[in-house]
């Protein structure tokens, strides 16, 4: 499992509380990634990060906010604005501009009570 | 931006017999189509990629193959084993997009011993 990190493994929240989930690597890969996950579906990209200090909207970015600080870390936030946000959240990175494969963190499920 | 449509969303197979699962895509710029597994609660991992300059690969009991003038690719897994269960994603990006990937809705594949 080296490599790329997540915290925590589970993570339970109040209607109306935000939440910060970590993403930590130690590949020294530029770019980051956020993908929501729910049954039955495919990885939807909420934010992503090709460079310390910078970050894009993906497609579902609503509701949501990061920041990139650190090349190593990618933290996600999900705000009380977030209508549904009970989901399984993975973080990725990738290595360089030429280089395709991204590998995922373990992953974090995020429930709303 | 870029669709992929993957089917069957639900495979289910003899062990020893083969299974096939195939992805297509919309974006004609799209040049990178990498296939995930993931098992229940885990993170997706890579099984196999392709890219746009090769028509097939393979790797053991695995294989892709790429179409790109029908704008589609299949995930081929021959002599299937009950550890060859679990979800299979398929995706497809643009190296000069930033790395995004967009994903299939996955397919369940069961192997029945």
């Amino acid at each position: 499992d080296g490599g790329i990190t997540q915290s925590p493994k589970y993570l339970f929240r109040k209607e109306g509380q935000n939440v910060t989930l970590s993403c930590e690597q130690n590949l020294n890969h530029d770019a980051m990634y956020w993908y929501r996950q729910d049954p039955g579906q495919g990885l939807r990209l909420i934010y992503y990060s090709q460079i310390v200090n910078d970050f894009q909207k993906g497609d579902i970015a609503e509701g949501y906010s990061v920041s990139r600080e650190k090349k190593e870390s990618f933290p996600l936030t999900v705000t009380s604005a977030q209508k549904n946000p009970t989901a399984f959240y993975l973080c990725a990175s990738r290595a360089e501009r030429l280089i395709d494969e991204q590998f995922f963190g373990p992953g974090t499920r995020l429930t709303v009570l | 931006g870029e669709n992929v449509e993957q089917h069957p969303s639900t495979l289910s197979v003899q062990e020893g017999d083969s299974a096939v699962i195939k992805c297509t895509y919309s974006d004609s710029a799209s040049n990178y189509f990498p296939w995930y597994k993931q098992e229940l609660g885990k993170r997706p991992q890579l099984i196999i990629d392709i890219r746009s300059n090769v028509g097939e690969k393979k790797d053991q009991r695995i294989a892709v193959t790429l179409n790109k003038t029908a704008k589609h690719f299949s995930l081929h897994i021959t002599e299937t084993q009950p550890e060859d269960s679990a979800v299979y994603f398929c995706a497809a990006s643009r190296s000069t997009n930033a790395g995004k990937s967009t994903f299939g809705d996955g397919t369940t594949l069961t192997v029945k011993p």
